[in-house]
């Protein structure tokens, strides 16, 4: 079955203490991107890569790493919480990005950072 | 649940009624739109897309209509379902330089509550 399939689903952790939230997709996407979701804002993206090696800043940036090493994992990094970073999280990808295509999204992490 | 929609505008619809879901997007320079239907708990899902050379695009029971004189879309469904209540997002595609690829700008979401 295609998907994407974040981890963890649910995540409480304090502010300070690294996390990693994982992504993987299993389509042989080159396009990956990472959103969060808060009431009233919408979807913001965070970071989104082209293709393996190659990752640039979306409009909420700050805070958050990435990293592509390989074509399927996109993993999201948060070297240290903060409450401000409370969220919903959802990563994404679709086919290279030249076709405008359909963005398939994983089933998103909550995060709360106390 | 996940609670992502406290501030949103709300649409009630009666069981087997049309729903339209209206959305003003920003950028005249946008190319591509897509519908998303996000279902408490789970990620958006796809529903419907149209290219900026057309007005209108049909799905099953969804209808997109792109009106780029007054940036307006619109989403169209068809006989509503209990199924159909959801958050529903527009999303702009727009063009940027070469080497930045394109990017994909949600709108806030409207609630659709389908009353039997």
């Amino acid at each position: 079955e295609a998907q994407v399939t974040q981890n963890p689903r649910y995540l409480i952790t304090v502010t300070g203490k690294k996390l990693t939230v994982t992504c993987s997709q299993n389509m042989n996407h080159e396009y990956m991107s990472w959103y969060r979701q808060d009431p009233g804002l919408g979807l913001r993206q965070i970071y989104y890569s082209m293709n393996v090696e190659v990752t640039d800043k979306g409009d909420v940036p700050e805070g958050y790493k990435v990293s592509r090493k390989e074509k399927r994992n996109f993993p999201l990094i948060l070297e240290s919480p903060s409450p401000n970073q409370t969220s919903l999280y959802f990563c994404a990808s679709r086919r290279g990005d030249q076709d405008t295509g359909e963005l398939f999204f994983g089933e998103g992490s909550r995060l709360t950072v106390l | 649940g996940e609670s992502v929609g406290l501030h949103l505008p709300t649409l009630s619809v009666q069981e087997g009624d049309n729903s339209i879901i209206n959305c003003a997007y920003s950028n005249s320079a946008s190319d591509y739109f897509i519908w998303y239907k996000q279902e408490s708990g789970k990620g958006p899902q796809f529903i419907i897309d149209i290219r900026s050379n057309m007005d209108k695009r049909q799905g099953q029971r969804v209808t997109v209509l792109l009106n780029k004189t007054v940036k307006h879309l619109s989403l169209q469904i068809a006989a509503t379902q209990p199924g159909d209540s959801a958050v529903y997002f527009c999303a702009e595609n727009i063009k940027r330089w070469e080497a930045a690829g394109n990017k994909l700008t949600f709108g806030g979401g409207t609630r659709v509550l389908v009353k039997p």
